[in-house]
């Protein structure tokens, strides 16, 4: 069965960077991608990005272009997520999600199951 | 970047009602690239709807999805008691994906 597991919570002082994995199992990793999408405690979903297992292109939003880095792993099947420089507003819960494998438009079937990130001081 | 509005914020019926929540895009999106997910607390989304209107694998068919251009809307025929959660809507058509801010769903 398809699963994706997360590496467990982080704590990081502002100004930090934190590093998440996604490790994944139960089909070809290159066939699909991994979006990474985030939610703020009682918030709504935030996209992030999107990484190719296929190749390793990425798509990222603006708001996180200049902070976030995706990577792959293909002979893990594992997928990463570092965002720097980070701040109070960070603080959320991460999540990765199976998608599409050559272009990022395609819904996301499978989930992980969150990683907490908390910035404080 | 397409911005999706959902309503109502909060829907409160009670077990067997209908269940009908609005997604508004602009600019319009295709009905091709076009979800609705479901998320209970402490648990992340689940896949409902893709496409704007096929169930995802596993789904009930009491859950139903339409809509096309501006206007998409997700139907739950009849509440179980399983259904009381937030409900998101979702373009991945455009080059930044993008959800609606939710709706809750819960019980009256």
């Amino acid at each position: 069965q398809v699963q994706l597991v997360q590496s467990g919570a982080e704590v990081k002082t502002p100004g930090a960077s934190v590093k998440v994995s996604c490790k994944t199992s139960g089909y070809t990793f290159t066939k699909y991608g991994i979006n990474w999408v985030r939610q703020a405690p009682g918030q709504g979903l935030e996209w992030m990005g999107w990484i190719s297992g296929y190749n390793g292109n990425t798509k990222y939003a603006q708001k996180f272009q200049d902070r976030v880095t995706m990577t792959t792993d293909t002979s893990t099947s594992t997928s990463y997520m570092e965002l720097k420089s980070l701040i109070s507003d960070d603080t959320a819960v991460y999540y990765c999600a199976r998608g599409g494998g050559v272009v990022p438009t395609v819904h996301f079937d499978y989930w992980g199951q969150g990683t907490l990130v908390t910035v404080s001081s | 970047e397409i911005v999706l509005t959902q309503s109502p914020d909060t829907l409160s019926l009670s077990p067997g009602e209908r269940a009908t929540l609005s997604c508004r895009a602009s600019p319009s999106v295709s009905s091709v690239y076009f979800a609705w997910y479901q998320q209970k607390p402490g648990q992340p989304p689940r896949l409902l709807i893709y496409g704007a209107s096929t169930r995802a694998t596993g789904i009930p068919d009491r859950f139903s999805g339409s809509g096309s251009g501006t206007d998409f809307t997700l139907t739950i025929s009849r509440l179980e008691p399983e259904d009381f959660a937030v409900y998101y809507c979702q373009q991945y058509g455009s080059s930044s994906l993008t959800f609606g801010g939710g709706t809750k769903v819960e019980i009256k």
